[in-house]
């Protein structure tokens, strides 16, 4: 099993400072790396697909680098509402979950 | 509008078995893969399984392989997950979730499911 290792746990910014959270594979997942934001209560939702490419809707401040075993999501000028809790999830080897960062208000 | 509605809480007593469905709406039922998530309190997501509605064939993670049945009714467009031998470790909030452009972006509003003797 392909295991997802998200760092850090919690991420404390204020809004306008740029957030970047990081996500490492235990192999490669080539390109094969989505993330998610997820609010209290609610379903997570898609941010970014195979590494880089924006989800409908999804506003220009986030962006995905990354390919292999290395991962960054950048948020460059966050918002009230992005603080949230963000999951990366690979789909090379079925399918498995980051454990999360939680993105906080400082 | 394009939608996955999930049935309602159950409460189960372990060694019991639940049967989580999701129906879908808004659009061609078999032309997506579905996928099934859960979520425990307080904790992360896990991904549980993935079906084609169209051919039916499975594919379930290895934590759950003997435990988790999926299957589907083209008929309702809904599919549905069964977990066997409950455990209060199961006790989660249970997502359906679509398969599109290699990613799930599609979620049903989730399911909660309070193992408990």
């Amino acid at each position: 099993e392909i295991v997802l290792t998200q760092s850090p746990a919690t991420l404390s910014l204020s809004p306008g400072e740029r957030a970047t959270l990081s996500c490492r594979a235990s192999q490669s997942v080539s390109s094969y790396l989505a993330w998610y934001q997820q609010k209290p209560g609610q379903a997570p939702r898609l941010l970014i697909y195979d590494a880089s490419n924006r989800a409908t809707g999804i506003p220009a401040r986030f962006s995905g680098s990354g390919s292999g075993t290395d991962f960054t999501l950048t948020i460059s000028s966050l918002e009230p509402e992005d603080f949230a809790v963000y999951y990366c999830q690979q789909r090379s080897n079925f399918y498995t979950f980051g454990q999360g960062t939680k993105l906080e208000i400082k | 509008q394009v939608q996955l509605v999930q049935s309602g809480a159950e409460v189960k007593k372990p060694g019991a078995s639940v049967k989580v469905s999701c129906k879908a709406s808004g659009y061609t039922f078999t032309s997506y893969y579905m996928h099934w998530v859960r979520q425990a309190p307080g904790q992360g997501l896990e991904w549980m399984g993935i079906i084609n509605p169209s051919g039916g064939s499975t594919s379930y993670a290895q934590k759950f392989q003997g435990r988790v049945t999926m299957t589907r009714d083209t008929s309702t467009s809904t599919v549905y997950m069964e977990l066997s031998s409950l455990r209060s470790e199961d006790t989660a909030v249970y997502y359906c979730a679509r398969d599109t452009i290699a990613a799930l972006t599609l979620w049903g509003q989730g399911t909660l499911v309070t193992v408990s003797s």
